[in-house]
């Protein structure tokens, strides 16, 4: 069945220019997250979504950053104001549920670069 | 919070070889512990996962050991062939909150044919 999709695949902005990413979970699956991963680096664990709520945002770096999702599926990760350290693959994740940890499934990405 | 170091950060080794990357985590309430492979320019793929109430799982030529008391775990990847080259990341996560992964560095495989 289809994975988890995100668009653009690559995006590139000027430095304070605002911007949109999306990610299309797999069907069915409640729980959400978003990750940045920078250049060379781990993945760093932005906001979290159960439903339509997000109960766990610790991860946003600055109040820059927003994140919704409507209708218990799509979500669109806002960056404002973008900055050159914001350059980084920022990758969405789905699983079925989040109670027990379950199985978290990435799209490819959607590479951000700042200039 | 959870934090998660892993080793080596990069790894060469032999076709036909084993390759075996490391990890610690600090929070003992972690209980579910996933690899991922990543290729280029490509999203992270689950490749096994293990949880705290096991200490070994295989699949295939992929296993992973868990030590509790140690709060290490370990991917062991056997007869290693060249398209197991790519990064590997180990994660943390416990079911008392959201389920949120903590990653480690990753770890660089080469194999050479």
């Amino acid at each position: 069945g289809a994975g988890v999709s995100q668009s653009p695949s690559n995006k590139v902005t000027e430095k304070g220019k605002d911007v949109e990413l999306r990610c299309d979970p797999i069907s069915g699956h409640t729980a959400l997250y978003w990750y940045r991963q920078s250049l060379g680096q781990g993945l760093e664990f932005l906001i979290y979504f159960q439903g339509n709520s997000a109960p766990d945002k610790s991860g946003l770096p600055s109040d820059r950053f927003s994140a919704e999702r409507t209708g218990g599926s799509v979500s669109t990760l806002t960056i404002q104001r973008t900055q050159q350290e914001d350059s980084a693959v920022y990758l969405c994740a789905s699983s079925l549920s989040s109670g027990q940890p379950d199985t978290q499934y990435f799209g490819p990405g959607t590479r951000l670069t700042v200039l | 919070g959870e934090n998660v170091e892993q080793h080596p950060s990069t790894l060469s080794v032999q076709e036909g070889d084993s390759a075996v990357i490391k990890c610690t985590y600090s929070d003992s309430a972690s209980n579910y512990f996933p690899w991922y492979k990543q290729e280029l320019g490509k999203g992270p793929q689950l490749i096994i996962d293990i949880r705290s109430n096991v200490g070994e799982k295989k699949d295939q030529r992929i296993a992973v050991t868990l030590n509790k008391t140690a709060k290490h775990f370990s991917l062991h990847i056997t007869e290693t062939q060249p398209e197991d080259s790519a990064v590997y990341f180990c994660a943390a996560s416990t079911s008392s909150n959201t389920g949120k992964l903590i990653f480690g560095q990753g770890t660089t495989l080469q194999v050479k044919p």
